[in-house]
């Protein structure tokens, strides 16, 4: 079973500040997503990388996926309050499904 | 937004009974998934189907069963609901499976 583990599991900023949310496994895949998700919805693609060492940018939202392909990252600038929500990480795994992590809480505040 | 609604959004059961769920896309994607979500476990696949008729296992199918009579209609059934299967559902539906996924509203269930 591959498994994706993310940490930390809940992160409280204030508005303004940066933070870095992480998704780490042993095993290698080809490809992580990313999602978020507000209260009471269900979870939203955020973005996918494929290549070992990428690098998007979305606004002021930064993921990175391991040479390895084995651990990303996502890091915000300036956060906002809304960017309050879950941060889910997602990998392929056998049979055309994804395993997801265990999620991150993050909390901006005003 | 992709078009995945659930039904019931929220329901209030007791231990025993049976309970069905039901996850319709307007979609035409192949592949559909249940997934539940519980604090501090992130999203944990039930079934998930392949196309009409095709359905497999996930990590937690245990007293959960799938069916998939139509392309649109995935439905996920408790057989004899307990307080552990308490938690908020969600459907999710994707074109080759390893694509982006689009997640439909949940279904809050409570079993008492």
């Amino acid at each position: 079973t591959q498994l994706l583990e993310q940490s930390p599991q809940f992160l409280s900023i204030q508005e303004g500040e940066n933070l870095t949310v992480y998704c780490n496994s042993s095993s290698v895949f080809s490809s992580l997503q990313w999602y978020r998700q507000e209260p009471g919805e269900g979870p939203v693609l955020l973005v996918t990388v494929v290549t070992g060492g990428e690098v998007k940018k979305l606004k002021r939202l930064t993921f990175q996926f391991g040479d390895a392909r084995k651990d990303s990252s996502l890091h915000i600038t300036a956060a906002q309050p809304g960017d309050t929500g879950l941060y889910l990480c997602a990998g392929e795994a056998a049979g055309n499904k994804l395993t997801f992590g265990g999620g991150t809480r993050v909390l901006v505040k005003p | 937004d992709a078009g995945i609604t659930q039904s019931p959004r929220h329901k209030v059961t007791e231990t025993g009974t049976p309970v069905t769920l039901r996850c319709h896309q307007t979609e035409n994607h192949r592949y559909m998934y249940w997934y539940r979500q519980d604090p501090g476990h992130g999203l944990r696949l039930i079934h998930y189907s392949y196309g009409v008729k095709d359905t497999d296992k996930g990590e937690v199918s245990d007293g959960y069963s799938v069916s998939r009579s139509k392309t649109e209609d995935f439905l996920l059934t408790l057989e004899s609901a307990t307080s552990s299967q308490t938690s908020v559902y969600f459907c999710a539906i994707s074109k080759t499976g390893l694509d982006e996924q689009f997640f439909g509203p949940g279904t809050r269930l409570t079993v008492l």
